[in-house]
């Protein structure tokens, strides 16, 4: 079963940093790009970051650049997400994806981690 | 502010044939793919729409995509209470050299 679990989210101050994981099973991971998605409470959802099977790639959105940084791990079967600087507007939901090889779209997702920034 | 545009809310009753509309630019739907994606409540997003007007197996074929110049449409025909949901689009921005969601919109079956 392609499964994605998402680890790392809970309360931090403004200002502080945290690091989040997402485990991938049940597929050949380094086959597809991975991105973050988040949802802060009550809201869309909106795209984060994404990265290139090789790490050669790696694309933010405006929001975040400079401050968070995705990262994988092809031996290990996952991906992070390190968050710097963070701000209560990085208060959400964040979910992994896999980018489909063939067709794209985001599948699966993982079932996410809350991060709350609130001093 | 989200850059594709979606109503915020849609509604239709059983049976019913709804569709929700996608507005976007040259930079992102008239240029690349869009992907549909449905939320349950409290549950993590779905694909729903690849490619415009793909379904991933074991999606029904109640929904369907479309795309026309800068703008997608997603439609939901024979609709059952099941369907309500939040549904997004999405597509890639050339400009941007990022993924861009609509603000999404919630589906209510009278």
């Amino acid at each position: 079963e392609v499964q994605l679990v998402e680890s790392g989210g809970g309360l931090v101050q403004p200002g502080g940093s945290l690091r989040l994981s997402c485990a991938a099973s049940g597929f050949t991971f380094n086959n597809h790009w991975m991105s973050w998605v988040r949802q802060a409470p009550g809201k869309g959802l909106e795209w984060v970051a994404n990265i290139k099977q090789d790490r050669s790639e790696k694309y933010y959105v405006d929001s975040v650049k400079g401050r968070f940084t995705i990262s994988r791990d092809n031996a290990k079967n996952s991906l992070y997400l390190q968050m710097n600087s963070l701000r209560a507007e990085d208060t959400a939901v964040y979910y992994c994806a896999r980018e489909r090889k063939e067709g794209g779209g985001f599948d699966p997702w993982g079932q996410g981690t809350l991060v709350i920034v609130s001093s | 502010q989200s850059v594709l545009t979606q109503p915020p809310s849609a509604s239709g009753t059983p049976g019913q044939r709804v569709t929700i509309s996608c507005s976007g630019s040259s930079s992102n739907i008239g240029n690349n793919y869009v992907y549909w994606y449905q939320q349950l409540p409290g549950t993590a997003p779905k694909l729903l729409i690849y490619r415009n007007n793909q379904r991933p197996s074991g999606v029904p074929d109640r929904f369907s995509g479309s795309k026309s110049g800068t703008s997608a449409s997603l439609a939901v025909s024979g609709l059952r209470s099941e369907d309500e949901a939040d549904y997004y689009c999405v597509a890639w921005d050339d400009s941007r050299s990022g993924w861009v969601f609509g603000g999404g919109t919630t589906l209510t079956v009278l």
